[in-house]
């Protein structure tokens, strides 16, 4: 099985742009989960997406937004741009069902870098 | 909101050292999971832990939930310099498909 992909690797925007990262999930899962990792704040969860919907949602503002595809393809998208935002972005997928095969199968992440 | 903490912080040990690290939750938890993440690189699942005081054992890693499953532990007997990275936790409320992390204890084992 093809793990989870993330493209791309590496962004470098200004403030003010807007980003698009995409998230493709292991064949077969269907959800997706996106977190943000900092050095001072550790891995913070964004939101997390489930047969197309969002199924839960994390404490971050409504700039950051996300969706998901039939294919189960994710995306998410930051407008105007912080400082701030400068992190790692992963997602992970995973079967989605609290049973007792749920693990997350993390990406190699989106590293965003805002001048 | 639900938060998750582990101490410490960071962890120098001399290799053959024992290791451990602890997860507490403010609410009562599901599930939780371990992660390890080598430098540079994304977290890898470790286990899952579902019942209430249960213990499991992966080789030289032993996993515990506490019985009121608001805490946990991870704790590496005769650490290598494999085992370097940081670990987190994270853990999974009721009704909830959110995993909140963890702030991770970063691990060093000096050869």
């Amino acid at each position: 099985k093809a793990g989870v992909t993330q493209t791309p690797r590496y962004l470098i925007k200004t403030r003010g742009q807007q980003v698009t990262l995409s998230c493709s999930p292991i064949s077969g899962h269907r959800s997706v989960s996106w977190y943000q990792q900092t050095p001072g704040q550790g891995l913070q969860f964004l939101f997390e997406y489930f047969s197309e919907t969002q199924r839960n949602k994390g404490n971050f503002p409504g700039r950051f937004s996300g969706r998901q595809f039939s294919n189960s393809r994710s995306e998410m998208n930051v407008s105007t741009l912080e400082l701030g935002d400068s992190a790692l972005y992963l997602c992970a997928s995973s079967d989605g069902l609290a049973g007792p095969t749920n693990e997350q199968f993390f990406g190699p992440g989106t590293r965003l870098t805002v001048l | 909101g639900q938060q998750v903490m582990q101490i410490p912080q960071y962890q120098h040990v001399q290799e053959g050292e024992d290791f451990t690290t602890y997860c507490n939750s403010s609410t009562t938890l599901s599930n939780i999971q371990w992660y390890k993440q080598r430098p540079g690189g994304h977290p890898v699942f470790l286990i899952q832990l579902v019942k209430s005081g249960e213990v499991k054992k992966q080789k030289r890693l032993t996993f515990q939930f506490g019985e009121a499953k608001k805490n946990s532990s991870l704790h590496i007997t005769a650490t290598q310099t494999t085992d370097v990275g940081t670990y987190f936790c994270a853990g999974r409320a009721s009704g909830t498909y959110k995993y909140i992390f963890g702030t991770g204890t970063r691990l060093k084992v000096l050869a």
